[in-house]
């Protein structure tokens, strides 16, 4: 069946070091992709997302570009900010749903 | 402001009892889901609804029930069968069942089952 993996976390980063969190999936055609970030006690927000090849999903200075030869959707941020400290899902659509990876959680420190 | 709501936000049960998790959208979607989130271990879809009056099994819908019966609500309800409820559980709805449209999720009900 369809899986996602992403990295395992806790990403730990000082402000302003540079964000890759790894996501690959497996799945039937080419699905559209999400990435959704989850705050301390709270639901998931849609971060960003790509619905074809090669596209490029950006928000708030994350991206994620949808590369179809390797099945992956990384997603990548310059200069993280303390702000950005959350827990991470990538999701890529699934026939009837989404497919939600296991999260990275992602510490910024001052 | 249009959104998601669901409550409450902290439940706490006997074992052996039934209980009924709250969502409303006024988003006018037509899809809704539910998915439960356990440490390390992602979302797990339980349940989902294209339509009032439908809804189809998740991957990890034994223990579960919705209902739909209107457009706007859309309850679970986690049975004495559940051997192990105590979770996150997060409501989410969307515009239809089409791959690029994005979930809206609310959020979330933890309850704790003792």
């Amino acid at each position: 069946g369809d899986s996602v993996t992403q990295m395992e976390g806790p990403v730990t980063l000082s402000e302003e070091a540079f964000l890759t969190i790894n996501c690959t999936y497996t799945a039937t055609g080419y699905p559209s992709l999400f990435w959704y970030v989850q705050y301390p006690g709270e639901g998931l927000q849609l971060l960003l997302k790509a619905t074809k090849a090669d596209d490029k999903g950006s928000n708030k200075g994350f991206e994620a570009t949808y590369r179809k030869e390797t099945t992956s959707f990384h997603l990548e941020k310059g200069s993280v900010q303390v702000s950005d400290s959350a827990v991470y899902f990538c999701a890529p659509f699934s026939g009837y749903a989404l497919n939600f990876g296991k999260g990275t959680s992602l510490l910024v420190t001052p | 402001d249009g959104g998601i709501t669901q409550s409450p936000k902290y439940l706490f049960r006997k074992e052996g009892q039934n209980v009924t998790l709250s969502c409303e959208q006024n988003l006018n979607h037509d899809a809704m889901y539910w998915y439960r989130q356990d440490p390390g271990q992602g979302l797990r879809l339980i349940y989902y609804s294209q339509i009032v009056n439908d809804f189809q099994k998740g991957d990890i819908a034994e223990g579960y029930s919705v209902s739909r019966e209107k457009k706007e609500s859309f309850p679970l309800t986690v049975t004495s069968a559940q051997k192990n409820p105590t979770a996150f559980y997060l409501c989410a709805s969307s515009i239809a069942r089409q791959g690029n449209s994005p979930l809206h999720f609310g959020n979330g009900t933890r309850l704790t089952v003792t």
